[in-house]
Parts: structure tokens; sequence; C-alpha cells
């Protein structure tokens, strides 16, 4: 079975400062993992994933996280918040499905990023 | 390159109806999944389809129910509709040739149920 926590439901930050959105997983598998971001009335944006090549990722938009086995996290940052990343974060693990070939997602609870000017 | 696209956008329904939600893949795609996102909270796993078969199922009952047609494109029906049915219905497109399985979402069908 696999789950996801994301720590913070909510994240206040300035513009120009960093963001930090945490996030710790449980997989019975070695895990591929994902952040994505959900603009209001948006679909969902894959940001970064990882897939067991190197520990640290980088994604679009000057995200990156770092995959961390012996501490099961996998949290994003990004060094300068910018107004146009107010939204909500989930951190995502994927798994085989039990019946077949192919994988299903599971989503943590998200976190929103408020950025204040 | 056409992305994954739902339809309708939104849909209000009253409790004991059914609906039907659609779903076209994107391009190259053939495996569909469908997720719930009721709000505030994040996607969870209704099913998948591969190959016009159900390919896994997450913790729905069996009123949710799914096809996936010879283009890809897919359809979630889910029948005698309860007040809990209100959500953000997500359709997500993905390749089995891609190791890692990444899923592309679609902007979503939100379901009001009165």
């Amino acid at each position: 079975a696999q789950s996801v926590t994301q720590l913070d439901s909510h994240v206040s930050v300035s513009e120009g400062t960093p963001v930090l959105l945490r996030c710790n997983y449980s997989s019975s598998y070695s895990p591929s993992l994902f952040w994505y971001v959900q603009h209001p009335n948006k679909g969902l944006q894959l940001l970064l994933k990882y897939t067991s090549a190197a520990t640290l990722v980088k994604g679009i938009n000057g995200f990156e996280a770092e995959f961390k086995k012996s501490e099961t996290s996998f949290h994003l940052t990004k060094p300068s918040a910018h107004m146009s990343d107010a939204a909500e974060y989930f951190c995502v693990v994927s798994a085989p499905l039990d019946e077949a070939a192919g994988n299903k997602l599971t989503f943590g609870g998200g976190t929103r990023v408020l950025v204040k000017p | 390159e056409t992305g994954v696209t739902q339809s309708p956008t939104h849909l209000i329904k009253t409790r004991g109806q059914q609906v039907t939600l659609r779903c076209s893949s994107q391009s190259g795609h053939n495996t569909v999944s469908w997720y719930q996102q009721a709000l505030g909270q994040g996607p969870q796993f209704i099913f998948q389809y591969y190959r016009e078969e159900e390919n896994g199922r997450g913790n729905f009952p069996p009123r949710f129910s799914g096809l996936q047609f010879p283009n890809y494109s897919s359809e979630l029906n889910v029948n005698a509709l309860e007040l809990d049915d209100s959500a953000l219905y997500l359709c997500a497109s993905s390749s089995r040739v891609s190791s890692y399985n990444e899923q592309f979402f679609g902007p979503g069908t939100r379901l009001t149920v009165l």
C-alpha cells in the first residue's frame, strides 16, 4: 500500500522569498514520485517527477525537489516565489495496479500556497 | 498535440439521477484513469481503462462504472447519485510505453448533486 502526507495544508510566503512544501510518502515499491500544481479552475499540471534517477529533480518554473529515501521525503522548493505560484500543490506517489500492468496515482491532501506582495 | 479534454465543464443533477461524463485522451495515449476530487481534498483514484477493459479500481462502489472506446476516449457513469458524489471529476491519460506512466490531466467536470 502507498500513502502520501503533506505536512502543511497552507503555506504563506512573501514574493521573492523561498518556498518549501513538505511531503512524506509510504510505498511498498520503489516509488515514482511527482509534484502536481492546480491553479483555480484549471486541471493538474505536472511540475516534476522522480523515477529513481538523480535524487535532486528539477522541474518547471524554477521548482525542484529532493528525494530522500532514509527520510521517506520528497520536499518541493523554489528559491524565489512569484505571485503566479499561488495555487494548490499535490505530492503524488505512483504505484502498480494490483490486477495488471498500469499504475494508479495516490495524492496527498494538498498544500495551498498564498503569495503576498 | 491535443491535450486531454473533458465534457461537460459543469453539471447539476439531483439525488437518484444518473450522469455520464466524457473524456478524450491525449494523442498517442491508450490508457485512461478517472479520479474524484472532493472539495478541499486531493484526487482519489476511481478506476483505469486499457484496451477497453477496466484495468484496476479504487475504493468506489459498483454504481461508478466506465467505458473506453476504440479511439481511447472514455466515459464515467454514476448511477443513483448521492449528495457526496458532488466533486470535481478528473480524467487522465497515459501511455503504456512510458516507463513511469506519467499521467496527463484534463480540466475536469464539476458535478453538483442537489
